[in-house]
């Protein structure tokens, strides 16, 4: 499948500050997923963009669907400790059975 | 009332065995996959099951044979284990008429092959 460029590969921020993190691929998607991983655990989903251009919100996180649909990007306002973990994109062309491909996350640690 | 449940969570054995992971979901969905994720986290897409039928199957060795024997079940089973099978093995589930067709995962089986 196809291999998305997610950037940055890792973020070392303090609480409260705003992280930015996106995805970039050479093919287009029909729908851009962006899910958390913390220790332990499967990646959960936090938002799903379906069309071109669509900006979403989830709480503190907001998330793009590009244009070219080619790239997305997902910004998380005022960081709070439990915000760590990865973060990986997703892009999957429609239709069943149609799998995900994904990033290679974005690993985010906050300090207090 | 887990939506994808996997089983075990752990398993350590040796190369050589035979072993199955589990996966049941109760989200009524019709699509299921597994996915592994190596030791730098990347997530890769190795078979996947649509109604019990296989729809995709990457580049996979086969030793690796899933079974679908129901489309609320998939499970995985590995065949002369190797060192390189180490990983984390994710379920996951989908109802493809809904929109965008997420995917929802389980909470992942580790493996360590010794």
């Amino acid at each position: 499948g196809q291999q998305l460029n997610q950037s940055p590969q890792s973020m070392f921020i303090q609480e409260g500050e705003d992280v930015s993190m996106n995805c970039t691929s050479s093919s287009i998607f029909n729908t851009w997923l962006w899910y958390k991983q913390e220790p332990g655990e499967g990646p959960v989903l936090l938002i799903a963009l379906y069309k071109a251009g669509e900006l979403t919100s989830n709480g503190r996180l907001t998330a793009q669907f590009g244009i070219t649909r080619k790239d997305s990007f997902l910004n998380i306002s005022a960081s709070i400790p439990s915000d760590v973990g990865i973060y990986f994109c997703a892009g999957q062309l429609s239709g069943s059975g149609y799998a995900l491909n994904f990033g290679k996350g974005t690993s985010l640690l906050v300090t207090p | 009332d887990t939506a994808v449940s996997q089983t075990p969570k752990y398993l350590v054995t040796q190369m050589g065995n035979d072993k199955s992971i589990k996966c049941e979901q109760n989200l009524g969905h019709d699509t299921m996959y597994w996915y592994k994720q190596d030791s730098k986290k990347f997530l890769k897409i190795m078979f996947s099951y649509n109604n019990k039928e296989l729809i995709i199957n990457e580049t996979v060795p086969n030793r690796f044979s899933p079974k679908s024997p129901d489309k609320a079940h998939l499970n995985l089973h590995i065949n002369s284990l190797e060192l390189g099978d180490s990983a984390v093995y994710f379920c996951a589930s989908s109802h493809p008429t809904g929109p965008g067709n997420t995917i929802y995962f389980g909470e992942g089986s580790w493996l360590t092959v010794v």
